[in-house]
């Protein structure tokens, strides 16, 4: 089966501008999560779908991060305006069942500059 | 401090020597996984280890846990060059939604 993907694999933005993060998990994984690592620090949870709906959205910084998956297949993460702060590695991850552990994207590296 | 730090923090060994790496975490869990990332590259799932497990193995991966002391542990025998990547601990409980706390990672350095 094809594994979680994720683009951009790369993104530099400047201050201020918005970008878009997409992840498509693996088919039929109603759960999606997405993480992120800033710079020297640990990778925090940022949010997690069942399906189409936010089950835990407590790990997002601010209102500046929109998490979408409409129709609860692919999802996008959202930020706008972005602040040089946000620079770091974003990954997704999908699983079916949670107690069998997740599926990690190759991730998403943002700088901001 | 965090939930799920690791010891330690680098580690460098010759290549055929093995590697091993802590992980301590604070709260109750029900599973605790550890994740390899390669360079620039994605989280890479290694093992999972439920709480009522004390030991896992997988190929030249043993991974331990200590629930009464709120520890683990990841062996790798038999390092390899390739081996050369951060390891990560991250454990799920079902009280905070089986989200993924992760420690800081420990990187690891294996010299031909």
């Amino acid at each position: 089966e094809a594994g979680v993907t994720q683009f951009p694999s790369h993104s530099v933005i400047e201050k201020g501008q918005t970008v878009t993060l997409r992840c498509d998990p693996i088919s039929g994984h109603d759960n999606l999560y997405w993480y992120r690592r800033v710079m020297g620090k640990e990778i925090k949870f940022l949010l997690h779908f069942v399906k189409e709906s936010k089950q835990d959205e407590s790990g997002m910084p601010n209102n500046r991060f929109l998490a979408e998956r409409t129709g609860g297949t692919y999802s996008t993460l959202k930020v706008q305006p972005a602040e040089l702060e946000d620079s770091g590695v974003y990954f997704c991850a999908s699983s079916q069942v949670i107690s069998l552990g997740y599926t990690f994207g190759s991730g998403t590296r943002l700088t901001v500059v | 401090s965090q939930q799920g730090e690791e010891d330690p923090q680098a580690l460098s060994i010759q290549e055929g020597e093995n590697a091993t790496m802590n992980c301590s975490y604070k709260t109750s869990i029900n599973n605790l996984q550890w994740y390899r990332q390669n360079s620039g590259r994605g989280l890479v799932h290694l093992i999972l280890i439920r709480s009522n497990e004390r030991e896992k193995h997988s190929g030249r991966l043993r991974v331990t846990l200590d629930t009464s002391k709120k520890s683990s542990s990841l062996l790798i025998t038999a390092s390899r060059a390739a081996d050369t990547a951060s390891y990560f601990c991250a454990t799920s409980s079902e009280a905070a939604g089986n989200k993924l706390t992760f420690g800081g990672g420990t990187r690891v350095l294996v010299k031909p």
